[in-house]
């Protein structure tokens, strides 16, 4: 059965970094397509970035709002994901959760989500 | 960027009703578009999948519909249990995005 457990948010300053972990069970992280989506304080979803597998080539994507102070990495050993996000904002501020990019055909979707980890972004 | 519009933002609807809610892509997406209910505290959960494929013990009420920019989700029988948020999800683009979503309320 996939599991799959965040950690590591928590109160930042403005500027600040943070290292997100999502360990991963039932799966090997290095042979998924993962994502990592946040959700604001009473908005809907908000998707920031994805790594694709390692046989895909393990390539990332970001969505622009983050693109350039985040990264998405894997510890093959740890079986865990990885969301290094850098220069934080306040408008960062979200629960943020790690899926897995599962496929249709070519058709993706997240069937897999952990519970969340709240990151506060607050001076 | 592809932008998802969903509406209405909320309804109040009682319990055996009929629920219809929409999503339109501000371009054509095929039929790269899922549902997820949400609900509080929880994460989203994934309905249908690629516009009308019902996803694994997803009760059969739900059914999805639609291709190109217009898209509708449909749940016939409303149960106490589907009062949530519903998102819809463009997975077209290397560049995904969800709807505004869908506070589906009791009446």
């Amino acid at each position: 059965e996939v599991h799959l457990v965040e950690s590591g948010g928590g109160l930042v300053k403005p500027g600040g970094s943070l290292r997100l972990s999502c360990a991963a069970s039932g799966f090997s992280v290095s042979d998924a397509s993962m994502n990592w989506v946040r959700q604001a304080p009473g908005k809907g979803p908000e998707w920031i970035g994805r790594i694709k597998s390692k046989p895909d080539g393990a390539t990332t994507d970001f969505a622009a709002p983050v693109k350039g102070r985040v990264s998405i990495s894997r510890d093959e050993s740890g079986n865990t994901l990885f969301l290094q996000m850098n220069n934080l904002k306040i408008e960062d501020t979200a629960v943020y959760f790690c899926t897995t990019d599962d496929l249709f055909g070519d058709y993706p979707m997240f069937v897999h989500w952990g519970l969340g980890t709240l990151v506060t972004v607050s001076s | 960027d592809i932008q998802m519009t969903q509406s209405p933002s909320s309804l109040s609807a009682s319990v055996g009703d009929r629920v219809t809610i929409t999503c339109r892509a501000s371009q054509s997406i095929n039929t790269y578009l899922n549902w997820y209910q949400q609900k509080p505290g929880k994460a989203p959960k994934l309905l249908i999948y690629a516009a009308f494929n019902l996803q694994r013990d997803v009760p059969s009420r739900f059914s999805g519909s639609g291709s190109g920019t217009d898209f509708t989700l449909t749940i016939r029988g409303l149960q106490p249990e589907d009062f949530a948020t519903y998102y819809c999800q463009q997975s077209s683009s290397s560049q995904i995005s969800f709807g505004g979503g869908t506070k589906v309320e009791i009446k």
